[in-house]
């Protein structure tokens, strides 16, 4: 069966600083990978999606940025972070499968 | 622009009160209507996956329906496992979702 780690679970980081999300699939091989944002009183807001290795596709103008280095590996990164940047951070395979998500606070 | 909209914002029912969310959407070249459930700081649960109008699926006590501009989700006979916050959207872009909750 298919399972989706994220890893940290959660973060507090302050402005201006690095950001560097993981998120890594099981049990299944070239998957779509989604990155998703869910604000406090907003709903899911796709950020990036990648069908392959170094394929990344951008769905919103922002100061994140993502990449595959392997087939079941995303990650998602910052140079300096926003406080705009807080929220639940979502891994996703297929929109079929979501992973457990971290939750960033930038202070 | 692409927009989608879920109703209401929250809803509270008795156990066993039946009733139905709603999502309407306007997205050009929609590949499928999802529905999901999420619980408090975790993350969305698949429901179902609804690609034509009039299309139906039913797991246990949920029902989702698809027409060609929104799609309901009907709860038969809540109860309060059923509390949670039920999203619906495609796969570039969804509503709010509606938080439910069901009293015992």
């Amino acid at each position: 069966s298919q399972t989706i780690h994220q890893w940290p679970a959660t973060l507090v980081q302050p402005v201006g600083s690095p950001l560097s999300l993981e998120c890594t699939v099981e049990g299944t091989s070239n998957p779509n990978l989604y990155w998703y944002r869910q604000a406090a009183g907003r709903g899911l807001q796709l950020l990036f999606y990648s069908v392959g290795i170094g394929q990344i596709s951008s769905e919103v103008p922002q100061n994140l940025s993502a990449s595959r280095p392997q087939d079941r590996q995303f990650i998602l990164s910052s140079k300096k972070l926003l406080l705009s940047d807080s929220g639940f951070y979502l891994c996703a395979w297929n929109n079929d499968f979501f992973g457990p998500g971290t939750r960033l606070t930038v202070l | 622009e692409d927009q989608v909209t879920q109703s209401p914002e929250a809803l509270r029912l008795q156990e066993g009160e039946s009733s139905s969310l709603n999502c309407s959407y306007t997205v050009s070249g929609l590949r499928g209507l999802f529905w999901y459930r999420q619980d408090p700081g975790k993350g969305p649960e698949f429901l179902f996956t609804l690609y034509s109008a009039g299309e139906e699926k039913e797991k246990e006590r949920l029902k989702a329906t698809l027409t060609k501009k929104e799609s309901f989700l009907h709860i038969t006979a809540p109860k309060p496992e059923d509390s949670a916050t039920y999203l619906c959207g495609g796969k570039l872009i969804f509503g709010q979702g509606t938080e439910l909750s069901v009293k015992p």
